[in-house]
């Protein structure tokens, strides 16, 4: 079956650094990877995305990149803010089972 | 613009209580649908998710179903609730396509506190 691993599980950076949260996923297929940010109380919201056919994209301070050999994507945000704090979720698809599997998720808190 | 509600945003219901959530999409037609829970601190896990109206797929066996009466309105129910199904519950859409790689757009969820 399809496995999604998710690092650091928690995370904490001084405003202004940079964090880097890692997915490791197991589907050789699969060819979208999607990031969440769920606000404490909230529904995840979409923050950035990319397709198998793109190493790298790219959304003001967020950044996603995929190295589809080692099946790993990684979330970058840069120049911290207060804002950032929140849970952050990878959820790649597997062809095979034509759904989003969501990671179990990394507790971000940006320290002023 | 597309939109999504849930409601109730809170809900306390007794042992044994009957339960019905509801979502509702706006400005999309034929959406996927989805229900998820969130365990306090925890990953999402798929409930159901549907293509169309009266379609319903099961991910997991439990106290739960699921119906899609009209095309934007997804219910999930419980004829008599547990004190495991406590939890934070998400509605999601994304757009209708052969395959769901797409972006899903969450609600902002009920929480539900069985006492």
């Amino acid at each position: 079956g399809e496995n999604v691993e998710q690092h650091p599980s928690t995370l904490s950076v001084q405003e202004g650094d940079s964090a880097v949260i890692k997915c490791t996923y197991s589907d050789s297929a699969s060819n979208y990877f999607p990031w969440y940010k769920q606000e404490l109380g909230k529904g995840p919201q979409l923050i950035i995305d990319i397709r198998s056919n793109v190493g790298e994209k790219k959304d003001q301070r967020i950044a996603v990149t995929l190295n589809k050999t080692a099946k790993h994507f990684s979330l970058h945000i840069t120049e911290t803010q207060p804002e950032d704090s929140a849970v952050y979720f990878c959820a790649p698809y597997f062809f095979g089972n034509e759904k989003l599997t969501f990671g179990t998720g990394t507790r971000l808190t940006i320290i002023p | 613009s597309q939109t999504i509600h849930q409601w109730p945003a809170t809900l306390v219901q007794p042992v044994g209580s009957p339960l019905s959530l509801e979502c509702t999409v706006e400005g999309t037609s034929n959406p996927n649908l989805y229900w998820y829970r969130q365990a306090a601190g925890r990953g999402l896990q798929l409930l159901f998710y549907s293509v169309g109206i009266g379609q319903i797929s099961s991910e997991v066996p439990q106290n739960l179903s699921a119906s899609r009466p009209q095309d934007r309105q997804f219910i999930l129910s419980s004829k008599k609730l547990l004190l495991s199904d406590s939890g934070f519950y998400l509605c999601a859409w994304s757009l209708g396509t052969s395959h769901s790689n797409q972006p899903q757009h969450f609600g902002d969820g009920t929480r539900l506190s069985i006492l």
